[in-house]
């Protein structure tokens, strides 16, 4: 099956730092990916639609500025976590989509803010 | 709102045995693809199996086959011979236009 590759798998930052989480497809080409986040035993709730060339679509009660997306090319998008706070702290999974449709996830990565 | 719903936050079965993962649905649309996944220790998703809602024909991955009632929105995922690395999180979840909404998941034991 198709690779997407997400990178960190862990990082740990100080409080008010900012830490940038890289998702890319390594044999396709994704014009979307989206953002997920994990919270310990639960489901994947989305965060964004990352969209290449264009600017991210945010679910309701995802702070845009605090979680910034870039989609700069059509095998790669970041996630930014901005000012990054204890509350912060958690699992982050991308996708990306495949022209057929099916969508492909990264390793994900834990966050962890001290 | 458009939901999935897994009703069973944990099962267990015998290691060789059969086990049955509910999941319900709720949509009004009528273009729309099913899918289990399963999320082992290690945390990467992994899709078991898909079912396009166009079909009627149950779909079928070896050991994994599912139970698909449209009507009843309903999406059943049955595991014959079970295997200690079938123990995972397993999420049900719907696509519309392109967006995924998961279920809370169950998390299936193996007991050897």
């Amino acid at each position: 099956g198709a690779v997407v590759s997400q990178h960190p798998s862990r990082v740990i930052c100080k409080s008010g730092t900012s830490v940038k989480i890289e998702c890319r497809s390594l044999d396709f080409q994704a014009t979307t990916m989206f953002w997920y986040r994990q919270f310990p035993k639960k489901s994947l709730m989305l965060m964004a639609t990352s969209n290449e060339g264009s600017k991210a679509t945010y679910e309701q009660g995802v702070e845009k500025d605090k979680f910034l997306i870039n989609h700069a090319s059509l095998t790669l998008s970041t996630l930014t976590v901005t000012s990054a706070h204890p509350e912060d702290s958690s699992f982050y999974i991308c996708s990306a989509l495949r022209g057929s449709g099916e969508a492909f996830f990264g390793q994900g990565t834990r966050l962890t803010v001290v | 709102a458009q939901t999935v719903t897994q009703s069973q936050p944990e099962m267990s079965v015998q290691e060789a045995e059969t086990v049955t993962l509910s999941c319900t649905y709720d949509t009004s649309e009528s273009d729309y693809y099913l899918f289990w996944y399963k999320q082992p220790p290690s945390r990467q998703m992994i899709l078991v199996i898909r079912q396009e809602a166009y079909k009627q024909q149950n779909a079928t991955e070896n050991r994994f086959s599912v139970n698909f009632q449209k009507a009843a929105k309903s999406f059943s995922l049955k595991i014959s011979d079970s295997q200690l690395g079938d123990a995972a999180m397993y999420f049900c979840a719907y696509r519309i236009s392109y967006q995924l909404t998961f279920g809370k998941g169950t998390k299936l034991s193996v007991i050897p």
